[in-house]
């Protein structure tokens, strides 16, 4: 079956420094769609990417979908505490709009 | 808007029992709806797929006479988890998905469940 793999698992940075979560396919998918989870909360949809190549910007934060549809990636710009959470990315294959999620990055940001 | 509410937020029984949950789109209407499970610190798996009015589509390795799926309404899914066990105890979260969001899917605040 269909596997997302993402890392790093973990990720300290001190504000202000960027961080980069790197998500890949084990299939072409259909579209990739990003999550953000705050500790104890529950997964907040960020971005949904469809086209092969495509990079979409929200304020700090870029996302980039693979020119293969296979591979992903979330760059945060100068990293804030606000920006403290896990960050899922989760793959939609084009089978009944299920999604495969990643495992997840965890963000923490020194002040 | 695309508020999606689970109820109880938290439950604790015992062994044996059963325990229902709620999961509703308060302002839309959902098509289709997924129930995941989530252990700490643990990405989301995905249990099964419902849809209004049709019966659940279970992932594989999940017990469908033990995780009991309705979707009797365009608002309402409810996960039934029949002869709870410790190892059942974990966080069940809901999506939504209406027909008008394209793709997006819209979480409820999950429902932790504890067995014991």
């Amino acid at each position: 079956g269909q596997q997302v793999m993402q890392i790093p698992q973990y990720q300290h940075v001190q504000e202000g420094e960027d961080f980069t979560t790197y998500c890949n396919s084990s299939t072409t998918l259909s579209n990739i769609q990003w999550y953000k989870q705050r500790p104890g909360g529950h997964p907040v949809f960020l971005i949904q990417l469809v086209k092969s190549g495509e990079v979409k910007k929200q304020k700090r934060l870029t996302f980039q979908f693979g020119e293969a549809k296979k591979n992903s990636s979330l760059h945060i710009t100068a990293t804030q505490t606000t920006d403290v959470g896990t960050y899922f990315c989760a793959g939609d294959g084009g089978s009944n709009y299920k999604l495969t999620f990643g495992k997840g990055t965890l963000l923490t940001v020194n002040p | 808007g695309a508020v999606v509410s689970q109820h109880p937020s938290w439950v604790i029984c015992k062994s044996g029992t059963s325990v229902k949950i709620e999961c509703r789109s308060l302002d839309f209407q959902a098509t289709t709806m997924f129930w995941y499970r989530q252990f700490p610190k643990q990405s989301l798996m995905l249990m099964a797929t419902s849809n209004e009015g049709s019966k659940a589509t279970y992932e594989q390795g999940v017990e469908k006479d033990k995780f009991l799926i309705n979707h009797a309404s365009l608002t309402l899914s409810t996960l039934t988890v029949t002869s709870a066990h410790p190892e059942d105890s974990s966080f069940y979260i809901c999506s939504a998905m209406s027909s008008a969001s394209s793709y997006e899917q819209y979480f409820g605040p999950g429902t932790r469940l504890t067995v014991t």
